[in-house]
């Protein structure tokens, strides 16, 4: 069945880098996007962007062009998820989720979730 | 960008109620809308998709319902797993948008 098995939890110190991994079983990785949300504490759910894992091509949320890149590693059909400069709001739970493939069936949007990695940002 | 109103963003409901969240768009989506349940420490859940369709698995007592800058999510008969917070997600164009979440809570 599908699955996205995310990287765990991790502790950054302000400035640092942050790559969240999302590893894809049971199906083809290169045939569906995958996008990232962010969820803060107490906050609502929050779109960061998606990637063609095929074309490798990215879409990112405004809020975090220039400072995320989400990139990917066919062979181990991994997705990842890199945010610098990170500061304390930035404080949250990262999601991967699988989106549509190039045929855009109905239903086929973010339906499969990571479990989700918790990052902390403190000093 | 295409901003998403949900309301309520709280509510407190009994076992056995009838609920309904609303959700607004600031330009029309056609049908391109998903409503979520989330709770603490899971993925969020997708109930409906396509703005009515019920996803697979998926209780009879959810619903949903609207187009175009319009949506209603029902819980018929709301049931003690129901209690969570819900939220509405526009994929009609980038960036994908969520309303602000309804948290459903017990009265």
């Amino acid at each position: 069945q599908v699955q996205l098995v995310q990287s765990g939890a991790e502790v950054k110190k302000p400035g640092a880098s942050l790559r969240v991994s999302c590893k894809a079983l049971g199906y083809t990785f290169t045939s569906y996007d995958i996008h990232w949300v962010r969820q803060a504490p107490g906050q609502g759910l929050e779109w960061m962007g998606c990637m063609n894992p095929n074309s490798g091509n990215s879409t990112y949320a405004e809020k975090f062009q220039g400072r995320v890149i989400m990139s990917r590693d066919t062979s181990t059909k991994s997705a990842y998820m890199e945010l610098n400069s990170l500061r304390s709001d930035d404080t949250a739970v990262y999601f991967c989720a699988r989106g549509f493939s190039r045929y855009r069936l109905p239903g086929e949007d973010l339906l499969y979730w990571g479990q989700g990695a918790l990052v902390i940002v403190s000093s | 960008d295409i901003q998403m109103t949900q309301s309520p963003s709280s509510l407190s409901a009994s076992v056995g109620d009838r609920v309904t969240i609303t959700c607004r768009a600031s330009q029309g989506v056609g049908n391109d809308l998903g409503w979520y349940q989330e709770t603490p420490g899971k993925a969020p859940k997708r109930l409906i998709y396509a703005a009515t369709t019920l996803q697979h698995g998926v209780p009879s007592r959810f619903s949903g319902s609207g187009s175009g800058t319009e949506f209603t999510l029902t819980i018929t008969s709301l049931q003690a797993e129901d209690f969570a917070t819900y939220y509405c997600l526009q994929h009609h164009s980038y960036p994908l948008t969520f309303g602000q979440g309804t948290k459903v809570e017990i009265k």
